[in-house]
């Protein structure tokens, strides 16, 4: 069955540090691959998105994320986190089965410390 | 704009009872679903709509029921609630596919 793995459920970085989220994620075919934040207590939002264009996908709030169809993976990288960074962070990935579904994974919570 | 609208953001239930979660978007968007999130599964698919009138199942849609008569409202109906139902609940919207989706503030159910 078609799923997404995030690797780590927890991740804690140093203010000014880079951030490391990965994504794996299993497809039949070349899916679409989006990135989610959701603050604590909001709803979420969408971060970027891959839809089979470039390979390396810049988003808001100067997070980008590497499709790599060899090692199925799509894992979000920031250069320096802020503490406003500080959220949970949801991979998700389009349905082979049908193209008016998404799957979410389970998600990484993101903790700054300053 | 107001975005995706969701009422109530708490709820608490007794076992058995049911209740509407309401869900409404001002931009026009023809695809709503909602999704329930639980520690540690991400979100899941509960029902989702294409458009007025056509509504699908998601993942876990058991003890869901939901309609679409406009465009603008997405309602959620809980028959007979369960206390496996407590979770959060968020409503979402977009353009047509669920390519960039709109998330409303989510509503805080538990059920006794």
């Amino acid at each position: 069955a078609q799923s997404v793995t995030q690797l780590d459920s927890h991740v804690s970085v140093s203010e000014g540090t880079p951030v490391l989220l990965r994504c794996n994620y299993s497809s039949s075919y070349s899916p679409s691959l989006f990135w989610y934040v959701q603050h604590p207590n909001k709803g979420l939002q969408l971060l970027l998105k891959y839809t089979s264009a470039a390979t390396l996908v810049k988003g808001i709030n100067g997070f980008e994320a590497e499709f790599k169809k060899s090692e199925t993976s799509f894992h979000l990288t920031k250069p320096s986190a802020h503490m406003s960074d500080a959220a949970e962070y949801f991979c998700v990935v389009s349905d082979e089965t049908s193209y008016d579904k998404v799957i979410f994974g389970p998600g990484t919570s993101l903790s700054v410390i300053p | 704009n107001a975005g995706v609208t969701q009422t109530p953001k708490f709820q608490v239930l007794k076992t058995g009872q049911s209740m509407t979660l309401q869900c409404a978007q001002d931009m026009n968007h023809e695809y709503m679903s909602w999704y329930r999130q639980d520690p540690g599964m991400g979100l899941r698919l509960i029902h989702y709509s294409v458009g007025a009138g056509i509504t699908d199942q998601g993942e876990v849609p058991n003890g869901y029921n939901v309609s679409r008569s406009t465009t603008e409202d997405f309602p959620l109906r809980l028959l007979s609630a369960a206390p496996s139902q407590t979770s959060v609940y968020f409503c979402a919207s977009s353009f047509r596919r669920p390519e960039k989706l709109f998330f409303g503030s989510g509503t805080q159910l538990s059920v006794l």
